[in-house]
């Protein structure tokens, strides 16, 4: 079946760091691949995302691009704040979310803590 | 911004009791889920529920576990005679287009 692995956390940096949280996927068909975040005491909230090989997803500072290749969607960001402190989660459907059924396969999370 | 609301966000419970974890998805969403993430472990899919019937269940979503849409705005999910191994945090999410996951019930069965 379909699995996620993130790199093992937890992971502190400096503000300011660049950041890297390794994500690779096992699929069988061509699935979308998607980072959450968990800020403490909050819900999963979508960070970004990509459909197809190649797309590069991004917001607030953070991207991913979408290796095919590799079976890869490694997290980066160039600069990290103390706000950025929070749980991050690799996860991918094995549908477009725009079809029904799309359940989510979740990697571990990752937590990063930045500090000032 | 319109959130999923999930109650309660703590709820402690003596093994082999019923509970009933409660959330309000968006109202307009079409699809529902219950997930769950036992402490330390993979955020795992429970149930996906669409129309008013199951539409996907994880081999974890066994006759233990139940869901309902009771009023049109309600999404619950029941897990009967509760086991320790049951502890975890419960994620409801609903869909229109993209996720909109609550914050969460933590159950703690003791």
């Amino acid at each position: 079946g379909d699995s996620v692995t993130q790199m093992e956390g937890p992971v502190t940096l400096s503000e300011e760091a660049f950041l890297t949280i390794n994500c690779t996927y096992t699929a069988t068909g061509y699935p979308s691949l998607f980072w959450y975040v968990q800020y403490p005491g909050e819900g999963l909230q979508l960070l970004l995302k990509a459909t197809k090989a190649d797309d590069k997803g991004s917001n607030k500072g953070f991207e991913a691009t979408y290796r095919k290749e590799t079976t890869s969607f490694h997290l980066e960001k160039g600069s990290v704040q103390v706000s950025d402190s929070a749980v991050y989660f690799c996860a991918l459907s094995d549908q477009t979310q725009e079809t029904s059924g799309s359940r989510l396969t979740f990697g571990e999370g990752t937590q990063l803590t930045v500090n000032p | 911004e319109p959130e999923v609301t999930q109650t309660p966000s703590h709820q402690v419970t003596q093994m082999g009791q019923e509970v009933i974890l409660r959330c309000v998805p968006i109202s307009n969403h079409l699809y529902f889920y219950w997930y769950r993430q036992i402490l330390g472990q993979k955020v795992e899919f429970l149930v996906s529920f669409y129309n008013n019937e199951i539409s996907e269940k994880s081999e974890i979503f066994d006759d233990q576990f139940s869901v309902e849409r009771p009023d049109g705005s309600n999404f619950t999910l029941k897990i009967r005679s509760t086991k320790l191994e049951d502890s975890a945090m419960y994620f409801c999410a609903s869909r229109y287009y993209g996720y909109t996951f609550g914050s969460g019930t933590r159950l703690t069965v003791v």
